[in-house]
């Protein structure tokens, strides 16, 4: 159980291109989930709270009008990156948190983004 | 103040020993913690969580938690190679879906065959 997609696993697009990914909980509902960047040999750095139904929340520093979240349902939330550039190169991961189970927070594989 | 600390390592324990990861947090309404073991370019994975003072075990993983203290440790008996990962710490304040949580920035194992 607790098992979370990510859809696409890997990307490469153009510079001025926009991305989108997306995240599922395939056997739970996930009222909340979470949408993650890491570079290498970095630690997760959270970008945004994604709830079902609500707008999501932004952490300081990131960009609402370039990472566009929607959480439109219990079980997917989408994260578009819009005209992508370089620096945006990274690896994004979305976690979900089960709605029975509010402590616990499941990962995503990971979705791999080449910006070039 | 970071939120969530852990050394980063790397730590380099021989195979069959027992590794000893440490976090500290500076929340004192903190009420769960969790452990995430994250491999070379993959997504964390969880090992664990406590919630309560004292030790949980799970097979070669146990968790300690310190509440006093605002201390929690993962402890892997009998090392294995495959355990060489990157472990992550996390801090959850409450049971409300809408807190968020706290990440250390990891703590790097090698196990020594």
């Amino acid at each position: 159980g607790a098992v979370v997609s990510q859809h696409p696993s890997r990307v490469i697009c153009k510079s001025g291109t926009s991305v989108k990914i997306e995240c599922r909980s395939l056997d739970f509902q996930a009222t909340t989930m979470f949408w993650y960047r890491q570079f290498p040999k970095q630690s997760l750095m959270l970008m945004a709270t994604s709830n079902e139904g609500s707008k999501a929340t932004y952490e300081q520093g990131v960009e609402k009008d370039k990472f566009l979240i929607n959480h439109a349902s219990l079980t997917l939330s989408t994260l578009t990156v819009t005209s992508a550039h370089p620096e945006d190169s990274s690896f994004y991961i979305c976690s979900a948190r089960d709605r029975a189970k509010a402590y616990e927070q499941y990962f995503g594989p990971g979705t791999r983004l080449t910006v070039t | 103040q970071k939120e969530v600390e852990q050394n980063s390592g790397p730590l380099s324990v021989p195979e069959g020993a027992i590794a000893s990861l440490n976090c500290t947090y500076s929340d004192r309404g903190s009420q769960s913690f969790f452990w995430y073991r994250q491999y070379s370019g993959k997504s964390p994975e969880l090992i664990m969580f406590i919630y309560s003072n004292g030790d949980k075990e799970d097979g070669r993983f146990t968790a300690q938690l310190n509440k006093a203290s605002q201390y929690v440790s993962l402890l892997i008996r009998d090392s294995q190679p495959s355990d060489s990962a990157t472990y992550l710490c996390a801090v959850n304040q409450g049971s409300n879906t809408g807190n968020q949580f706290y990440f250390g920035t990891g703590t790097s194992l090698t196990v020594i065959p």
